[in-house]
């Protein structure tokens, strides 16, 4: 089935330093990726869209400077949180969409996350 | 603002009793989602229902849709302890699986 890989799953960094993470379709092409952000026991809040070669589509509310959004290929996405501060900590998710092979199905597949703690 | 809302919040039962999980939304939807969080990972597509649809079935899941009440209900049949959790629904106006609006999400602690 189809897999999307997210890395790091967790990371800690200090405040005022950036922290990329990765977002992979590993065996399908991926036209658009979404970025989403979970605090504790709260729900998935959507925080852009990425379409392959195009700028992202961002959210109200979400500051593209902050969270800066690169979806440089087919099977890439990155979101970068520019100068992270304590107040950025939480649970980032990624979901790809795409068809995977076999499938014949424009189907949404998420990662595992990455858990981003700001000191 | 949250489209699905999701009742109970939390939910606890005995291993091989059924769980009935609800949620709720405001607008009209080409399709509804149900997905599975364990704690600190990504999220698990369980099932999707299109608006056309009433019931569906997937192994133990039973999902049904009420277009009239803006509802949707999933059942988990003989419950297992892996199957503590939280759950989502989640809704699709479009159908392109875009823009998924997710409720707040239910926990549900099966006792062995």
């Amino acid at each position: 089935g189809a897999v999307v890989s997210q890395h790091p799953s967790w990371v800690i960094c200090k405040s005022g330093t950036s922290v990329k993470i990765e977002c992979r379709s590993l065996d399908f092409q991926a036209t658009t990726m979404f970025w989403y952000r979970q605090f504790p026991k709260q729900s998935l809040m959507l925080m852009a869209t990425s379409n392959e070669g195009s700028k992202a589509t961002y959210e109200q509310g979400v500051e593209k400077d902050k969270f800066l959004i690169n979806h440089a290929s087919l099977t890439l996405s990155t979101l970068t949180v520019t100068s992270a501060h304590p107040e950025d900590s939480s649970f980032y998710i990624c979901s790809a969409r795409g068809v995977p092979p076999g499938s014949g199905a424009n189907v949404l597949t998420f990662g595992a996350g990455s858990r981003l703690t700001v000191l | 603002s949250q489209q699905g809302e999701e009742d109970p919040q939390a939910l606890s039962i005995q291993e091989g009793e059924n769980a009935t999980m609800n949620c709720s939304y405001k607008t009209s939807i080409n399709n509804l989602q149900w997905y599975r969080q364990n704690s600190g990972r990504g999220l698990v597509h369980l099932i999707l229902i299109r608006s056309n649809e009433r019931e569906k079935h997937s192994g133990r899941l039973r999902v049904t849709l009420d277009t009239s009440k803006k509802s949707s209900s999933l059942l988990i049949t003989a419950s297992r302890a892996a199957d503590t959790a939280s759950y989502f629904c989640a809704t699709d106006l479009t159908g392109a699986n875009s823009k998924l609006t997710f409720g707040k999400g239910i926990t549900l602690s099966v006792r062995p």
